[in-house]
């Protein structure tokens, strides 16, 4: 499956707790995004990367929250200490160079389920 | 004010009628705008783009408003197939993020 990979599709944590989510983007992409969606609600922005660089993260969170997509191997999103408020889906969508602006494609992972009890 | 706004619906038609959702968005500096569509629990596809021209595929239509800053998708002859969520997007000026609306729930019954 050449499409964008994103593991763990579930997550449990207690609050407190750390999570990592991991993307791997379509073979060839060289951006991703992050989005979190909360039950009943659209997706929200949270950060746009390229490899070893965060081009905008005007959505994330001041706190807690942090993304990155090294040289070598998937996206990471990373979030400390999780509290209840952090349960969401989290996607992550990946599209070549510039192509978001002229295609409007990006080509989205199954999303990753994180549940803070 | 939200950047994009859509009402939620849902809209429950049924089949073969035509429905028409539509998003307002809040920047006139946007530059492209696009319909995702998200079927329960899986991820957000393209479905296609929005010009001021117009846009058609098949049995969908969509418009794009610059004055009035709305979007619109028209279904036409709906099918079961088509109950899904319908995001509405844009994309600001000088920027690569595209922003979301919250989505437009459409039920089709038989």
């Amino acid at each position: 499956n050449a499409g964008v990979m994103q593991n763990p599709r579930h997550l449990v944590r207690r609050r407190g707790q750390e999570a990592r989510l991991r993307c791997s983007p379509m073979k060839g992409h060289s951006h991703v995004y992050w989005y979190r969606q909360l039950p009943e609600e659209g997706l929200k922005f949270m950060v746009y990367l390229q490899k070893e660089n965060i081009i905008d993260e005007s959505g994330m969170p001041k706190e807690r929250f942090s993304a990155e997509f090294p040289k070598e191997g998937p996206s990471i999103l990373r979030i400390q200490q999780v509290v209840r408020g952090d349960s969401a889906a989290y996607f992550c969508a990946s599209c070549s160079m510039s192509t978001a602006t002229n295609t409007g494609e990006l080509f989205f992972g199954e999303g990753s389920r994180l549940t803070v009890l | 004010r939200k950047e994009v706004e859509q009402d939620p619906g849902p809209f429950n038609v049924p089949e073969g009628a035509t429905v028409a959702f539509n998003c307002t968005y809040s920047n006139s500096a946007s530059q492209s705008f696009f319909w995702y569509r998200q079927d329960c629990r899986k991820e957000p596809k393209l479905l296609m783009s929005v010009y001021s021209s117009g846009n058609e595929d098949g049995r969908f239509t969509a418009q794009l408003n610059r004055a009035s800053q709305y979007i619109s998708l028209l279904i036409r002859d709906s099918k079961l197939s088509d109950s899904a969520t319908y995001l509405c997007v844009v994309i600001p000026y000088n920027t690569d993020k595209l922003i979301f609306g919250t989505g437009t729930r459409l039920q089709v019954f038989p």
